[in-house]
């Protein structure tokens, strides 16, 4: 199975910061890959696909890049409703597998 | 607006069984493959199943391969997913999710495996 690293694993960050996470593959993916937004009690929501492409309705703060095994998350100004929990998950081969996941806290 | 709405989770003791039911609306149901996906309780995500529109091609993680099954039926716009010979490290929410790629998801349902 392919594994996805994640890190950090937590971050604390200030309304305003800009922040990356970043997702490893321990194999490549080329850009089959897509980053979620879990918020506490809710369901994820897709926020990118195919490792750049927004989802509809997405702000655009969000941006994605990365190809073959490194991938990052950028939200470039940070605002309140971005504090959550994010995933990377690779598509590229079964099983399909998520990165342990990132919580973005409040500093 | 795409809903997806999951029923049937609930409380069951191991190596029993329960079916839960996803419910779509709001796009073409038949034109999607559609996918679960689990949370075990403070856990990360896994991806479980995901079923072609057609259902003729179907894929599972190793873990659930001959104890779930993952069907549709195009004509009710339901997705399912029967389990069987269930664990306690079963236990989790399902998430129904439309798309191989997760486009879409409900809001899950708890399914809770324990004596």
């Amino acid at each position: 199975d392919i594994q996805m690293t994640q890190s950090p694993s937590s971050l604390s960050a200030s309304v305003g910061d800009r922040v990356t996470i970043t997702c490893r593959a321990s194999q490549g993916i080329r850009n089959d890959l897509g980053w979620f937004q879990q918020k506490p009690g809710k369901a994820p929501k897709r926020l990118i696909y195919a490792a750049s492409t927004l989802q509809s309705g997405v702000p655009s703060r969000f941006s994605g890049s990365g190809s073959g095994t490194e991938f990052t998350l950028t939200i470039s100004c940070l605002q309140p409703e971005d504090f959550a929990t994010y995933y990377c998950l690779q598509y590229k081969t079964y099983p399909y597998t998520f990165g342990q996941g990132t919580k973005l806290e409040i500093k | 607006e795409v809903q997806l709405v999951e029923s049937g989770g609930g409380l069951v003791q191991p190596g029993g069984s329960l079916r839960v039911s996803c419910a779509a609306s709001g796009f073409t149901f038949n034109t999607y493959w559609m996918s679960w996906v689990r949370q075990a309780p403070g856990k990360g995500l896994e991806w479980v199943a995901n079923i072609k529109k057609d259902g003729k091609e179907i894929n599972y993680v190793d873990s659930v391969k001959g104890r779930f099954t993952i069907s549709r039926d195009n004509a009710k716009n339901s997705l399912y997913l029967q389990m069987n010979s269930l664990r306690v490290e079963d236990t989790a929410v399902y998430y129904c999710a439309s798309g191989g790629w997760l486009d879409y998801w409900g809001q899950g349902t708890l399914v809770t495996v324990s004596s």
